[in-house]
């Protein structure tokens, strides 16, 4: 079966520091993978997707960046972190079987970012 | 602005009553899609309806999807205290692959 792992489940930074989240996923291949942002009480936010090993889409302008070095290794940095940079990050994967093909995403458990 | 809007955006009921939640959207879509989120974990996929689709049911889930209205409604029935937690529609638009854009979901109450 497919499992999509995220860590840390939690992580405290200061401001300015740099960032690095990473979500891998076992049991599938040529996933496509999505990093989401959640503020607290709130929908979410896409914020890059990608469809293979080094293409990446940026949904928002913003502060971060993602790479996907590996098929199935999704990575979300950031050079200099802000204080609006906090939040629920989620990853999560889909089957890619054609585009628009009406696949569900399955989601990891989250990084709780907080930047103080 | 939001792409899903959820109705309403809490709700409280007691333990064996049913659960409805509404979503609606602006432009076509190829599926909607309801999600399920514990506090503080990630999202769980409940079910997804495609847009020729009206009606879809997965044990004490029923989905409805009206595309004229551009609108759809999660029924949850004989709702268990387990049940509590936040519910969101997402849908997938007519030409935009597989992405997703969430709603901002609906906080379910199931008390004893």
């Amino acid at each position: 079966s497919q499992t999509i792992h995220q860590w840390p489940a939690t992580l405290v930074q200061p401001v300015g520091s740099p960032l690095s989240l990473e979500c891998t996923v076992e049991g599938t291949s040529n996933p496509n993978l999505y990093w989401y942002r959640q503020a607290a009480g709130r929908g979410l936010q896409l914020l890059f997707y990608s469809v293979g090993i080094g293409q990446i889409s940026s949904e928002v302008p913003q502060n971060l960046s993602a790479s996907r070095p590996q098929d199935r290794q999704f990575i979300l940095s950031s050079k200099k972190l802000l204080l609006s940079d906090s939040g629920f990050y989620l990853c999560a994967w889909s089957a890619a079987r054609g585009s628009g093909s009406n696949q569900p995403q399955h989601f990891g458990d989250g990084t709780r970012l907080s930047i103080l | 602005s939001q792409q899903g809007e959820e109705d309403p955006q809490a709700l409280s009921i007691q333990e064996g009553e049913n659960a409805t939640m509404n979503c609606s959207y602006k432009t076509s879509i190829n599926n909607l899609q309801w999600y399920r989120q514990n506090s503080g974990r990630g999202l769980v996929h409940l079910i997804l309806i495609r847009s020729n689709e009206r009606e879809k049911h997965s044990g004490r889930l029923r989905v409805t999807l009206d595309t004229s209205k551009k609108s759809s409604s999660l029924l949850i029935t004989a709702s268990r205290a387990a049940d509590t937690a936040s519910y969101f529609c997402a849908t997938a638009l007519t030409g935009g692959g597989n992405k997703l854009t969430f709603g901002t979901g609906t906080q379910l109450k199931v008390e004893l």
